[in-house]
This record gives structure tokens, sequence and C-alpha cells, in this order.
């Protein structure tokens, strides 16, 4: 089974709108981490938003927040007030293990958002 | 401060050469991190280091892959007798177990690796 679920490969969304990107995961573990990445078209990886497995509350970062579900196991990332500089390749990714354990980020197929002026 | 750096930036080869591919994390991070990016696809994870030591390279594909870091700051990633398979994003990573809130990892610009 796949670790991280991503099942929308790209999406459109009219500019200053609100964008959903949604992430499921599977594991074992009590203790793990969720991360969001941004990826543009220079490549480079920027990290936008971290989640962890025992935190009660949903984490938020400026524009961006994570919806997180334990028991459904999802951990979508919500933007707001959409910009044209979104337009990029979100990933989602997820740590197994406490925060200083295992280190390894598995990383889910992706999600392409365009932003339309 | 400087980022995670990475060179080359992009490398063409012939099969069964070897290449080597080089990181240099953000100064002080403990941590790095090497990780491969097909086309279409979310990078995969190859070697974990702390240190000088791999503490993990489960996700290195076969002994073809080998990875050092040995002053414990940069890192080199090596391919022997290249495959047309092996071309992808070779992506890099470090982080800082004292000073990262989360661990999280930060990213270089990825190497662009092309086997003829």
């Amino acid at each position: 089974a796949q670790k991280i679920t991503q099942t929308q490969p790209g999406m459109f969304v009219q500019e200053k709108e609100a964008v959903t990107l949604d992430c499921t995961y599977d594991t074992s573990d009590q203790s793990y981490g969720l991360f969001w990445y941004k990826q543009p078209s220079s490549g480079e990886m920027i990290f936008l938003i971290y989640q962890g497995s025992y935190d009660e509350q949903n984490a938020t970062e400026g524009r961006y927040s994570l919806n997180f579900q334990k028991a459904r196991k999802s951990a979508n990332l919500v933007i707001s007030a959409s910009q044209l500089g979104d337009s990029a390749m979100y990933f989602c990714a997820m740590r197994e293990g406490p925060n200083f354990g295992n280190e390894k980020l598995t990383f889910g197929t992706g999600t392409r958002l365009t932003i339309i002026p | 401060g400087a980022g995670v750096s990475q060179t080359p930036s992009n490398k063409v080869t012939e099969k069964g050469k070897y290449v080597e591919l080089r990181c240099d994390p953000i100064s002080g991070h403990t941590a790095l991190y090497w990780y491969r990016q097909s086309l279409g696809q979310g990078p995969e994870f190859l070697i974990y280091f702390q240190g000088t030591g791999a503490a993990d390279d489960s996700g290195l594909p076969n002994d073809r892959f080998f990875a050092v870091r040995p002053e414990g700051s940069v890192s080199t990633l090596k391919i022997q007798r290249t495959e047309r398979g092996d071309s992808a994003v070779y992506l890099c990573a470090s982080s800082n177990r004292d000073r990262g809130l989360y661990n999280e990892q930060f990213f270089g610009p990825g190497t662009r690796l092309t086997v003829l």
C-alpha cells in the first residue's frame, strides 16, 4: 500500500480563492510527522508546514493551514487567498517514528497547482 | 545564510560511466539526506547521514550507488556503471536536530542526471 496518497494530479484555481490539496497517509506508528513542501519550476523543495501526530490543534503558517483528521488519516493542505506565485507542485510527506528518530521522508506523487489570473 | 548547494546542476553522461554528485549542506547542519526524483514522481529516499556516518542507507537501489561524507559536512553521491534508468534529479537536503523545531529538511536545487 502507498504510504502517502495524493489523488489530485492537477488543480486549476482562480486567483484569490482558497484551495484544498488532499493527502492521505498509511502508517502503523503512533508517533509520526506530516510535512508539506512546495516545488516551483526551479526545482527546489520549499518547506511549508508541519503537523505532528500528537498535536491536538491543526497547524497554521500564514496563508497555509493543515486540516489534520487523524482517524481518517488525512492531512490536507489549505491555501487561503491564492496568489499567482502559488503555482507549483505540492508534495505531502511523512516521517514515521518520533521527531528525532527515523529521519527519512516518504513523499506522495504530488499535485500540480495552477492559479488562474 | 547560504542554503544547500549542489554541483553540478546538470550532468550528462554515457551509459556505463562513473559520476559523482556533490552536496554542500547548510553550515552547521549535522544531518544530510539524498533523495532521487524521477519525472512525475515525488522524491524517493536514498541515504541519510548523521555526522560522518550513514545512519540509514536502505534506499540505495543497488551496490552501484555509494555516498560518503568524510568530514561531516560535504557529501558526494557516487554512481558506478551508470544505466539509463538512473536518469533523474538527485536532491540533497540537510537538517539540524539541535535547532530545527520540526527537524524539517532544507533542500538544494538538485542535480539533473541524464544517462544517454
